[in-house]
């Protein structure tokens, strides 16, 4: 079955520094979407990429598809200490039905 | 905010009780989901009603039983439950794909 892999687990960064998180699926995805969980907290949608290599920017955030659609990534430019939870990739294969949620990456920021 | 409403935020129940976990939006959202999720862990999916039907079950025990009384509500009706089943249970309504969740419950069997 279709499988969302997600790294790194874990990342701890000073305010301030840059934060990258990576998505690969196992299957072409018809698209994928970024969802923010904060600490006691429940997901929250960020956004969702539908096309090919699209790259959508939410103020310090930037996201991306790969061109190949089984790939993605979430840069964070300049940390702050609100940017701290666990955000989830989530993808929909083309002959799917249903959200597959990757493991998530906690980034804690100190300040 | 969200604009999934989830009753209770916690329950603690006996492995012997008889409970209901309860989810309404006012979205208008037709599908609804119940999804499960453990600490540190991604959630996991559960039950899927579309336009008040049950579309997917994820072979999830016959000790879990969802509802859907109408296109607003969603109960989740529990009955001896384990321990293991503690967690974080989570109701969401979906419009484009896109989740919305509510707040949660978070239940701890004893």
């Amino acid at each position: 079955g279709q499988q969302v892999m997600q790294i790194p687990q874990y990342q701890h960064v000073q305010e301030g520094e840059d934060f990258t998180t990576y998505c690969n699926s196992s299957t072409t995805l018809s698209n994928i979407q970024w969802y923010k969980q904060r600490p006691g907290g429940h997901p929250v949608f960020l956004i969702q990429l539908v096309k090919s290599g699209e790259v959508k920017k939410q103020k310090r955030l930037t996201f991306q598809f790969g061109e190949a659609k089984k790939n993605s990534s979430l840069h964070i430019t300049a940390t702050q200490t609100t940017d701290v939870g666990t955000y989830f990739c989530a993808g929909v294969a083309n002959s799917g039905y249903a959200l597959n949620f990757g493991k998530g990456t906690s980034l804690l920021v100190t300040p | 905010d969200t604009e999934v409403t989830q009753t209770p935020k916690h329950l603690v129940m006996g492995m012997t009780n008889k409970k209901s976990l309860k989810c309404e939006q006012h979205m208008g959202h037709r599908a609804m989901y119940w999804y499960k999720q453990k600490a540190k862990k991604p959630p996991e999916l559960m039950f899927v009603y579309s336009y008040e039907k049950l579309s997917i079950n994820e072979s999830v025990p016959s000790r879990f039983s969802p509802e859907c009384p109408n296109s607003s509500l969603l109960n989740l009706h529990l009955h001896a439950l384990q321990p293991e089943d503690s967690a974080l249970y989570l109701c969401a309504s979906s419009r484009l794909e896109k989740l919305f969740f509510g707040s949660g419950t978070q239940l701890s069997v004893l």
